[in-house]
């Protein structure tokens, strides 16, 4: 059975600090997806990322995947409070159709 | 990007009452769709795969009985909460994937009172 975790599950981030959200999955996958969430509202697609060693960049956030350590991370470069949401990574199976979430990180951006 | 469509966004509904919940994709046609829960504060849960023309498969744990899932068109599937109880109020949201992204629809608060 596929697992994933997200850590930490709860971030408080510092205007202009960086910071970084780890995902580990426990078994082989085709395809990684990380999502952000704001308050009762549906998930918005940040990256997907397909194969070792890819990197990809928007804005202020970054996300790698390593699939031999089973690890992908999503780095926050100088955080402000737009930011603030939760994030979930995403790992996909059956030709990365069907997803198996994270728990979620949730972060928050103060002043 | 790929829209998906998911209204009115907020259900109330009695115990003991059916409710249907839809996913349209707006600009695309998906012959496959995915439904997920989420409880507050928790991560989304797959609760089935949902197939244009064919049977719904369900993930294990998931009551196909009790979560009737119907895609009778490209454009439109339908998820059925019967029999629904305060237990099942949840954020339901469905997908569909378009290349190599999963869209998500806005999903829909179903409140069981």
């Amino acid at each position: 059975e596929l697992k994933v975790e997200q850590n930490p599950l709860f971030l408080s981030m510092q205007e202009g600090k960086n910071y970084t959200i780890y995902c580990n999955y426990s078994t082989t996958s085709d395809r990684l997806y990380w999502y952000r969430q704001d308050p009762g509202k549906s998930l918005e697609s940040l990256f997907v990322l397909l194969s070792n060693g890819a990197v990809k960049q928007e804005g202020r956030l970054m996300a790698s995947l390593d699939t031999k350590a089973r690890l992908s991370t999503l780095h926050i470069t100088a955080a402000v409070h737009d930011l603030s949401a939760t994030y979930f990574c995403a790992v996909g199976r059956a030709a990365g159709n069907k997803l198996t979430f994270g728990g979620g990180t949730r972060v928050l951006v103060k002043p | 990007g790929a829209v998906v469509s998911q209204h009115p966004s907020r259900v109330i509904c009695k115990s003991g009452t059916s409710v249907k919940i839809e996913c349209r994709s707006l600009d695309f046609q998906a012959t496959t769709m995915f439904w997920y829960r989420q409880f507050p504060k928790q991560s989304l849960m797959l609760m089935a795969t949902s197939n244009e023309g064919s049977k719904a498969t369900y993930e294990q744990g998931v009551e196909k009985d009790k979560f009737l899932i119907n895609h009778a068109s490209l454009t439109l599937s339908t998820l059925t909460v019967t029999s629904a109880h305060p237990e099942d109020s949840s954020f339901y949201i469905c997908s569909a994937r378009v290349n190599e992204k999963l869209f998500f629809g806005s999903g829909i608060q179903l409140s069981v009172l």
